[in-house]
């Protein structure tokens, strides 16, 4: 069973800053793990996602995203975020291969204080 | 323009009651799904659909009952609702069950009273 884990409720930053939200997972094999965003009052929407390749992925916005084995880790990073960054973000890992779901982490509200 | 609708937007309901949840995706995508987000849990999945076969789910309870009369709609009936159903059901869909890209509709606020 794949989970995924997102240590901070709350991430609150300035304009400009850089920031990091965390994504752990746990499962042994194949795995696809993506980003979403989440504007108050709108559904989800896909900023990236990983499957294989080069650990690092480039999203829309600006967003990145780095994928570590040895840490079991997926955080998002963006060097300087904007206001309308302010969301919340969600973590989510699935499977490789036909019939499987997207499991979601709890999400971290990114506040950006201009 | 709105790819996946989602209607209503906003449901009050009263306790024992029964609603369908609507949802039509114009993406052109094989797979649609329900997830329901509440103050008490992240986003949880519910069903999964590939051309219109129920493929996953992951819903306790037989009061939710998923209904697909076309390949681009995913309706969700609810019976016997209860307080703790209040949440807000969202639907998704992607390209087929193989892809890991999701796509949501606004989702529509179910309130329980």
């Amino acid at each position: 069973t794949q989970t995924v884990s997102q240590s901070d409720a709350h991430v609150t930053v300035f304009e400009g800053d850089s920031v990091e939200l965390r994504c752990n997972y746990s499962y042994g094999g194949s795995i696809y793990l993506s980003w979403y965003i989440q504007h108050h009052g709108h559904g989800l929407q896909f900023l990236l996602k990983y499957y294989s390749g080069n650990p690092v992925v480039q999203g829309v916005n600006g967003f990145e995203a780095e994928f570590s084995k040895s840490d079991s880790s997926f955080h998002l990073r963006k060097a300087s975020v904007h206001w309308s960054d302010s969301a919340v973000y969600f973590c989510a890992v699935s499977a490789w291969g036909s019939g499987t779901y997207q499991r979601f982490g709890t999400g971290t509200k990114l506040q950006v204080v201009p | 323009d709105p790819k996946i609708i989602q209607k209503p937007k906003y449901l009050v309901a009263v306790t024992g009651s029964e609603k369908i949840l609507i949802c039509e995706q114009y993406l052109g995508h094989n797979a649609m799904y329900w997830y329901r987000q509440s103050a008490k849990k992240p986003l949880e999945f519910m069903f999964s659909y590939s051309y219109q076969k129920l493929m996953d789910n992951q819903t306790a309870s037989s009061r939710f009952q998923p209904q697909s009369s076309k390949k681009n709609h995913l309706d969700l009936q609810i019976t016997a609702l209860k307080p703790d159903d209040s949440a807000t059901y969202f639907c998704a869909s992607s390209q087929d069950d193989t892809q890991n890209t999701l796509y949501f509709g606004a989702g529509t606020r179910l309130s329980v009273l």
